[in-house]
Formats: structure tokens, C-alpha cells, sequence
């Protein structure tokens, strides 16, 4: 059965420090990974998508990794602001074109994340 | 339009009556998803439409339960008989295509739902 699993569950950190959320998923064939971001009472927006053969991708102040031999994806918030303080959520796609089941996906419970001024 | 569109974004409702939320994804877009999100939960897959038809409605958790999409556009979920344990955040997504080939969803702001 395909999982993805996220740690923590929740983390306060102070303004201006940096954190790493990780994804660990055994999800298989593989095809992509997405990080969303959900603001309380809001929809989630997608953060970055990481594909097989990539290995970092930065967006801003967040930087994603991906190591699919070990299946973990990291993702990295550097000098954290306020506005940061959202969940994350990590969602994997798998290959199997026709599989149903939302199309392939597979979603972690999330991180939530707290940054205190 | 622009972004995913739900509606209503907050509803309230007494057990035992029907309630149904709407769906407009944005335009072209193929695939349609629901989700439901309770409070501090994470999101529950409950069915995927591609074009008008679901392959897959296994994630709707009762037969109280039903969905539709028309025209390849517009859907509309119905929750029948509404139970207290179906208060939560409905969210609807939309993707170009299928998300296997590295199309992203894009989800909608949810439509909240309370039964008292």
C-alpha cells in the first residue's frame, strides 16, 4: 500500500530561524513529489514538484530535496517569517496511468508549522 | 476562471438535511478531485473525475454520498441525510491533465460545512 509519512507532526520555531520538514513515502513507481503549503482556513498551493532524476529545487525561501533511492524528500525553509506559519504537505504521484484512486495520489498528514515572533 | 471557484465557502446546516457544494475549476482544465479535510486532519480523497466521469468513487465514505460533473466542467457534491461526523472542509482541485504526468492541482479555497 502506498504511504507517505511526514515529521514532525508540528514544530514551533522562532522568526528568522531556519527548519527542515521531511517526507518519507514508499509509494511505487514513483513519478513526482509536490510540497503544498495550506494557510489556515485556506486551500493548499503548491510549493515545488520534484521529479526522479532532480535532486534540489528552490523556490524563494524554500528549498526542496529529493533522494528516491531512499524515498525522502526534505523541505527546507530558510530565515522563517511569520507568514510561514501554515502546514505542509507532502504529496506523491505514482505512475500508473488508469489506476483511479485519485488519479495516483498519495497525500501525508502534514506538518504543522508555527513560527513565533 | 482564474482559480478553482467553490461554493458556498461557509455553510451551516441542521442533521438530516441535504446539502450540496459546487465545483468550478479552472477553464480546461480535465481532471476534477474532491477532498475532505476535518479539523487538523489531513486531506481525504473522496473521488476524481476525469472529464464527466469518476473512475473511481471507492474514497466517498457512504452511500449518503454522490457526485457529478456535467459538460466537462462544473461539479456538484450532494450529501444526503448530513450527519454531524460530515462537518469539515470540502475541497475541490483541478489539473490540466493527469497529475502521473506532472500536471500540478490546484485546489480551491473549500467550502465549510457545519451540521448541527
Amino acid at each position: 500500500k502506498n504511504q507517505v509519512e511526514q515529521s514532525p507532526q508540528s514544530l514551533i520555531i522562532l522568526e528568522g530561524k531556519n527548519c527542515t520538514l521531511q517526507c518519507n513515502y514508499t509509494v511505487s513507481p514513483f513519478s513526482n513529489l509536490r510540497w503544498y503549503k495550506q494557510d489556515t482556513g485556506r486551500g493548499p498551493v503548491s510549493l515545488t514538484i520534484m521529479t526522479f532524476s532532480e535532486n534540489t529545487k528552490s523556490n524563494g525561501r524554500y528549498t526542496a530535496t529529493l533522494d528516491a533511492d531512499t524515498k525522502q524528500s526534505s523541505l527546507h525553509i530558510t530565515a522563517s517569517q511569520l507568514s510561514d506559519s501554515a502546514s505542509y504537505i507532502c504529496v506523491v504521484s505514482d505512475l500508473l496511468v488508469g489506476r483511479g484512486g485519485a488519479d495516483g495520489l498519495t497525500f501525508g498528514k502534514g506538518t504543522h508549522l508555527i513560527i513565533q515572533p | 476562471g482564474a482559480g478553482v471557484s467553490q461554493s458556498p465557502s461557509n455553510k451551516v446546516t441542521e442533521k438530516g438535511k441535504d446539502v450540496e457544494l459546487r465545483c468550478d475549476p479552472i477553464s480546461g482544465h480535465t481532471a476534477l478531485y474532491w477532498y475532505r479535510q476535518s479539523l487538523g486532519q489531513g486531506l481525504e480523497f473522496l473521488i476524481y473525475f476525469q472529464g464527466n466521469s469518476a473512475p473511481d468513487k471507492s474514497g466517498l465514505p457512504s452511500d449518503r454520498f454522490s457526485a457529478e460533473r456535467t459538460g466537462g466542467s462544473v461539479s456538484t457534491l450532494t450529501i444526503q441525510r448530513t450527519q454531524q461526523e460530515d462537518s469539515a472542509v470540502y475541497l475541490c482541485a483541478s489539473s490540466l491533465g493527469r497529475v502521473s504526468s506532472g500536471n500540478t492541482i490546484y485546489f480551491g479555497e473549500g467550502s465549510w460545512l457545519t451540521v448541527v
